[in-house]
Order: structure tokens, then C-alpha cells, then sequence
């Protein structure tokens, strides 16, 4: 079975500053994808940025880049110029493509704290 | 459009009574999965339909969980005889497509059960 693993439980950052959220997984799958949700207090889960195991290129999405490095299993998070709303739960995630399997399963989470 | 909506948004009962939770997905979705997120345990799957059909119902806990969806949009989530550790945030989540495509998440309905 997948497995993900966030083994940052809280960071912090300052505002303007960059951090980076860390997360590996552990699968036997060639095809895949992986996801980082964001869930503010609201409790609402938004997707912040997407990656295809099959693409060797890093998915951006404005302020928000990963880093896939497919044979270490490692699918880090940066955010650049952190801002005050980027405050929430990070949660990195693996849907496998196989057809059957059609869950998302998430690691533990990051509580992101950025300061003023 | 309109997002994945979810009612009630919180719901408070009493250990051994049931509970029903509501999920509409974003229309034109066929895909919906519902999880449920607790302190102890982080974010779980619970069932995924396609359709009005269940593929995969691996991560319902126990037969006092049930879930149906009709017309191929709404879904219910049923919780008999609630037990104090079904207190948790029950997600839902619908998608266009099974495999490849992204999951739109509702805001949760949190359960307390006293």
C-alpha cells in the first residue's frame, strides 16, 4: 500500500521569505500523481499544485514551485514570498491511476505559521 | 460555478443515535469520494462512487457506515448508532473523471457525538 510521509508536523516562516514543506512516499507504481492541498481554518481543502509522476518537469503555480525527485520518492513544497494568507495545514497526497484505486492518500500535514 | 457543498456544516448528537450527511457535488461530476479527517488518525478515505455505483467502499470503518448517492449527484453519508470516536470532519470530494483528474474538496460537516 502507499504510504506519505510529512515528517514536518509545524514550520514557520517571515513574511516576504521562502520555506520550504517537505514530504516522501512510498509506492511500487511507475504512474502516478501526487498533490499538495492547503486547509486554512475554514476547514476547505484547496489544491495549491499538482504533479505527473511522468512529467520530469517541476509543476509552478505562481508563488508555489515542488521539487520531484521520482527515484528518492520526494515531492517537496516551496513557497516563495510568503504571505500572511499562506497560514494554514499543508497536506501532501498520492492518487495512484491504476484503475480501482481511486483515493487520495494524504500524509499527516504541516502547520505553516508565517509571521509579520 | 458552484463548489462541492455539504450540510450540515456542524452536527452534534448523542452516542447511539444516527446521523446523516449530506454531499452535492460540483454539477457535471461523476466522481465522489468521502474522508474523514480526525485528530488520531489524520485524513482517511472512506468510499468512493462513480456515478451511482460504489467501486470501492474498502475504507468504510464498520457496517454502521453506509452511504448512498442517487441520480448520479447527490450522496449521503449515514453513521448508525454513533460511537464517540466517530467524532471527526467528514470531507467530500468530487471529480470529472475516475484516475486522472484533480479532487475538489467540500467544507466538511464536524461531527461531535457526546
Amino acid at each position: 500500500a502507499q504510504t506519505v510521509t510529512q515528517s514536518q508536523p509545524e514550520m514557520s516562516v517571515q513574511e516576504a521569505e521562502t520555506v520550504t514543506l517537505s514530504c516522501t512516499y512510498d509506492t511500487s507504481e511507475s504512474d502516478y500523481y501526487l498533490f499538495w492541498y492547503k486547509q486554512p481554518p475554514s476547514r476547505q481543502m484547496i489544491l495549491v499544485i499538482r504533479q505527473e509522476a511522468y512529467k520530469q518537469q517541476n509543476a509552478t503555480e505562481n508563488r508555489f514551485s515542488v521539487n520531484f525527485q521520482k527515484a528518492a520518492k520526494s515531492f517537496s513544497l516551496k513557497i516563495s514570498d510568503s504571505q500572511l494568507g499562506d497560514a494554514a495545514m499543508y497536506f501532501c497526497a498520492y492518487r495512484s491511476v491504476q484503475g480501482g484505486s481511486e483515493k487520495l492518500v494524504f500524509g499527516k500535514g504541516t502547520k505553516l505559521t508565517v509571521n509579520p | 460555478g458552484a463548489g462541492v457543498s455539504q450540510s450540515p456544516s456542524n452536527k452534534v448528537t448523542e452516542k447511539g443515535k444516527d446521523v446523516e450527511l449530506r454531499c452535492d457535488p460540483i454539477s457535471g461530476h461523476t466522481a465522489l469520494y468521502w474522508y474523514r479527517q480526525s485528530l488520531g488518525q489524520g485524513l482517511e478515505f472512506l468510499i468512493y462512487f462513480q456515478g451511482n455505483s460504489a467501486p470501492d467502499k474498502s475504507g468504510l470503518p464498520s457496517d454502521r457506515f453506509s452511504a448512498e448517492r442517487t441520480g448520479g449527484s447527490v450522496s449521503t453519508l449515514t453513521i448508525q448508532r454513533t460511537q464517540q470516536e466517530d467524532s471527526a470532519v467528514y470531507l467530500c470530494a468530487s471529480s470529472t473523471y475516475r484516475g486522472r483528474e484533480t479532487q475538489y474538496f467540500g467544507p466538511g460537516t464536524r461531527l461531535l457525538v457526546l
